[in-house]
């Protein structure tokens, strides 16, 4: 089934460690997104790529990076996790011109601790 | 900048009544794009619907029904007759369409309890 791939589903990690969050579409869309959703804030954008090799900074970026090396991946890196990074991460994707809609991924949900 | 509130925090009802829940947005875009997502508790987020600014049409699926109104900025959400398995968290979220810069920009979400 065509889509987003998201892994892991749940981490927990001990604080100071890395990690990355992986995402893969095989759709062929050039934007992609990462969101972080906490209970009472939504969904926030942390960093988004509108094509294969750029990347911008979102609403919430600080402590996190990302990078588009090919189309399909998107991977979310935490270099020095602190618990306030415990959320919920979904990763997204959409054709050109995010009016065509945005198909999500099931979401990962990490506990810093 | 984009801004997207749901005024609504939670919200339950009587299985069986209908429910509206609210959203209202801010955009200097002329051309934007509205939509609703269900989170249910299991956490994925399922697409309801997408508007474009240019269509002011109302939109009827089954039970749920859409009312867009630019002159308020607003963009409601009602679900007739609700069922338990409308039990979700409901985001309303706004993109623009100028490409290249195309950002979701979600509200906070109403939890919408329905009681059996």
């Amino acid at each position: 089934t065509a889509g987003i791939t998201q892994a892991p589903t749940s981490q927990i990690l001990a604080a100071g460690r890395s990690m990355t969050l992986r995402c893969t579409q095989d759709m062929r869309h050039n934007a992609m997104y990462w969101y972080r959703q906490d209970l009472g804030l939504g969904l926030r954008l942390i960093h988004y790529s509108n094509t294969a090799g750029t990347t911008g900074k979102g609403e919430v970026p600080d402590g996190y990076s990302v990078s588009r090396a090919n189309t399909d991946d998107f991977p979310l890196t935490l270099a020095s996790a602190v618990p306030s990074q415990t959320s919920v991460y979904f990763c997204a994707s959409s054709e050109d011109g995010g009016g065509y809609g945005y198909t999500f991924g099931s979401g990962t949900r990490l506990t810093v601790v | 900048a984009q801004k997207v509130t749901q005024a609504q925090t939670e919200i339950s009802v009587v299985e069986k009544e209908d429910v509206t829940l609210d959203c209202v947005y801010e955009t200097r875009d002329t051309t934007y794009y509205l939509f609703w997502y269900k989170q249910p508790p299991s956490g994925e987020l399922v697409f309801l619907i997408r508007r474009n600014s240019f269509d002011e049409q109302n939109e009827i699926s089954g039970r749920y029904s859409w009312n867009f109104q630019k002159s308020t900025s607003s963009f409601n959400f009602t679900i007739t007759a609700s069922q338990v398995v409308d039990s979700a968290v409901y985001f309303c979220a706004l993109s623009t369409a100028n490409f290249g810069n195309e950002k979701l920009t979600f509200g906070t979400g109403t939890r919408l309890t329905i009681i059996p």
